[in-house]
């Protein structure tokens, strides 16, 4: 079985601090994608990775970046948290880039609260 | 309008009826199409793929395409509670750069009552 793990199920952070979210895959995935989810928008695209070093920004990545150091590893970073980012985090990740039966596997989230 | 649309709910039926979760889709590129379901507070979880137009049935679940109407839909036959959770659909396109990105409905929050 696919295994994604989040670091942490439930985080709280103050306003301004520098958040990290942590993710891993077991199953040599080259995508890693990382999403939020918030009531009556749905999951939006934050930023994805296709290889080690490789990152391309998705729908919403003002206020994130992103690290990916590994393959197995992809970190989201909050360089200065908001009160606006309070959501659940989501990170997936798909076998490869050419494979249009691009199936994404996630992991169990995040939920962030910035106070 | 927007790619996918996806009827948010909540939709209450009582265990044991047919439950149809529908979405439909603008972009005519989209051939994969997939059903994860979310329980309360974890990650989505695959449920079904297809590919390009038909049914395809896994046990009590039928995901049914009908691209020329951009339409797409699952069936829950027997519904249970423990089929209680939300329900996304999920599609990719074969064309273009971005065949590695899936757009996502909102999602369906279903309950089945006992």
């Amino acid at each position: 079985d696919v295994k994604v793990t989040q670091s942490s199920r439930y985080l709280v952070k103050r306003t301004g601090e520098k958040v990290f979210l942590e993710c891993v895959q077991d199953m040599d995935h080259e995508n890693m994608f990382w999403y939020r989810q918030d009531p009556g928008l749905g999951l939006r695209l934050i930023y994805f990775s296709y290889d080690v070093k490789m990152k391309e920004k998705g729908d919403i990545p003002e206020g994130y970046s992103v690290s990916r150091e590994k393959k197995e590893r992809f970190s989201l970073i909050l360089e200065s948290a908001s009160t606006n980012q309070t959501s659940m985090y989501l990170c997936a990740s798909s076998i490869a880039r050419s494979l249009a039966k691009n199936i994404q596997y996630f992991g169990a989230g995040t939920r962030l609260s910035v106070l | 309008q927007k790619e996918v649309e996806q009827d948010p709910g909540p939709l209450s039926v009582p265990e044991g009826a047919i439950v149809s979760l529908n979405c439909t889709y603008s972009n005519s590129a989209f051939q994969y199409f997939m059903w994860y379901r979310q329980y309360s507070r974890k990650g989505p979880e695959l449920l079904m793929y297809t590919y390009s137009s038909g049914n395809k049935e896994d046990g009590r679940f039928t995901a049914q395409v009908d691209k020329s109407s951009k339409y797409i839909s699952l069936f829950i036959r027997d519904s249970q509670p423990s089929d209680s959770a939300t329900y996304l659909c999920a599609m990719s396109a074969t064309r273009g750069g971005s065949n590695y990105k899936l757009t996502f409905g909102k999602g369906t929050l279903l309950t089945v009552n006992p």
